[in-house]
């Protein structure tokens, strides 16, 4: 079947530490991958998105990055995090069955103090 | 790029009623537009999607009509119930340069309350 994972479900950083957020696709293969922030109440933003591995697109320009090592495997990064990184972190991938339709992780819920 | 303007921001609806939110993009190329619906801490479920060459598409309680030449689309939904209550996102993709990443530009929400 056709799933999403990530992890953590709920991370709480202080200010100034490093960030790792993983997001895992089963039942697929070569889906393009994206990951969204969304902060609280507010739309959904796209930070990133990869059509392959290694193959990474900025769509906003900040501390954060993104790594693909494997086909199914999307990494979210940061070195320093800062208080406006907080957030809901949604990894969202396609599906071969409907081409072109995104469907979102469970997310992850960041909150840095 | 293609932008997305999605009104309006709030509605509240007694159950039983209709209820309409609708959506504008900018993008002449844009051929895909799926609708969202995100409860409150969750992740954003797809509820329907319309492509270009249909002008309405419907899902039992739920439809969905789009006006090329306006550039426009809405979600209406009949006889809500207050499980329909919920933040709702539109979104627009573009194939403008044959890209084959899909992205989605999305709409600003709209947060319907359906009063029991």
């Amino acid at each position: 079947s056709q799933t999403i994972h990530q992890w953590p479900a709920t991370l709480v950083q202080p200010v100034g530490s490093p960030l790792s957020l993983e997001c895992t696709v089963e039942g697929t293969s070569n889906p393009n991958l994206y990951w969204y922030r969304q902060a609280a109440g507010r739309g959904l933003q796209l930070l990133f998105y990869s059509v392959g591995i290694g193959q990474i697109s900025s769509e906003v320009p900040q501390n954060l990055s993104a790594s693909r090592p494997q086909d199914r495997q999307f990494i979210l990064s940061s070195k320093k995090l800062l208080l406006s990184d907080s957030g809901f972190y949604l990894c969202a991938s396609t599906f071969p069955d409907r081409i072109g339709t995104q469907y979102f992780g469970p997310g992850t819920r960041l909150t840095v103090l | 790029g293609e932008n997305v303007e999605q009104h309006p921001s709030t509605l509240s609806v007694q159950e039983g009623d209709s209820a309409v939110i609708k959506c504008t993009y900018s993008d002449s190329a844009s051929n895909y537009f799926p609708w969202y619906k995100q409860e409150l801490g969750k992740r954003p479920q797809l509820i329907i999607d319309i492509r270009s060459n249909v002008g309405e598409k419907k899902d039992q309680r739920i439809a969905v009509t789009l006006n090329k030449t306006a550039k426009h689309f809405s979600l209406h939904i009949t006889e809500t119930q207050p499980e329909d209550s919920a933040v709702y996102f539109c979104a627009g993709r573009s194939n403008a340069g044959g890209t084959s990443y899909g992205k989605l530009t999305f709409g600003q929400g709209t947060i319907l309350t359906v009063h029991p």
